[in-house]
């Protein structure tokens, strides 16, 4: 089964505004990833974060994790039109040679000019 | 080259016809990563392979799907009888080190394959 869940599965701001993305996960982590899809095709990687760590910052992007709870957050400050796209976490699982990195179902971000 | 890359871009075939679907990872990358989306879905994994060999084929979805790879480069994934289900956009990743590393995992995708049976 899959892994990752987000919610909420769309969302829709203002320019200028905050945009905070959730996620959870099932089973222990060894470190768990954000990626941005645009236009349906490749995705980018944005953040990682490890399992001991519970938060990270990149530019306008902060990521929170809690392994007692098994979710993580996003949070995108000042949002720009051209965040506009799709997030996806994904749950590097486990530590042995047959863990795999599993991806949620994503949230459709759009910003409102 | 310098990142992963994925042919064809499209695919259209006919239901029935066998379909087979090439990712180029990036050079000296150890771990490849096949998944399926459907359409306005998430990521479904497929397979994961660890150099040429497949630690985990759980998520290919019946034995009509195979997949494989030769050493760390060039992997395939072969859907036979293709159904109209199958229709989606494939996408391969790689990453420098196996999922289990305390070193980068970051994937780097593809731009992925649509694939429409028709």
């Amino acid at each position: 089964s899959q892994q990752g869940e987000e919610d909420p599965q769309a969302l829709s701001i203002q320019e200028g505004e905050n945009a905070t993305m959730n996620c959870s996960y099932k089973t222990s982590i060894n470190n768990l990833q954000w990626y941005r899809q645009n236009s349906g095709r490749g995705l980018v990687h944005l953040i990682l974060i490890r399992s001991n760590e519970r938060e990270k910052h990149s530019g306008r992007l902060r990521v929170t994790l809690d392994t007692s709870k098994k979710s993580s957050s996003l949070l995108i400050t000042a949002s720009r039109a051209a965040d506009t796209a799709s997030y996806f976490c994904a749950a590097n699982s486990g530590y042995s040679s047959a863990s795999k990195i599993i991806f949620g179902s994503g949230t459709r971000l759009s910003i409102r000019p | 080259g310098a990142g992963v890359s994925q042919s064809p871009s499209n695919k259209v075939t006919e239901k029935g016809k066998d379909v087979e679907l090439r990712c180029d990872p990036i050079s000296g990358h150890t771990a490849l990563y096949w998944y399926r989306q459907r359409l306005g879905q998430g990521l479904e994994f497929l397979i994961y392979f660890q150099g040429n060999s497949a630690p985990d084929k759980s998520g290919l979805p019946s034995d009509r799907f195979s997949a494989e790879r030769t050493g760390e480069s060039v992997s395939t994934l072969t859907i036979q009888r293709t159904q109209q289900e199958d229709s989606a956009v494939y996408l391969c990743a790689s990453s420098p080190q196996p999922p289990g590393s305390t070193l980068n995992t970051e994937a780097f995708f593809g731009q992925g394959t649509r694939l429409t049976v028709v």
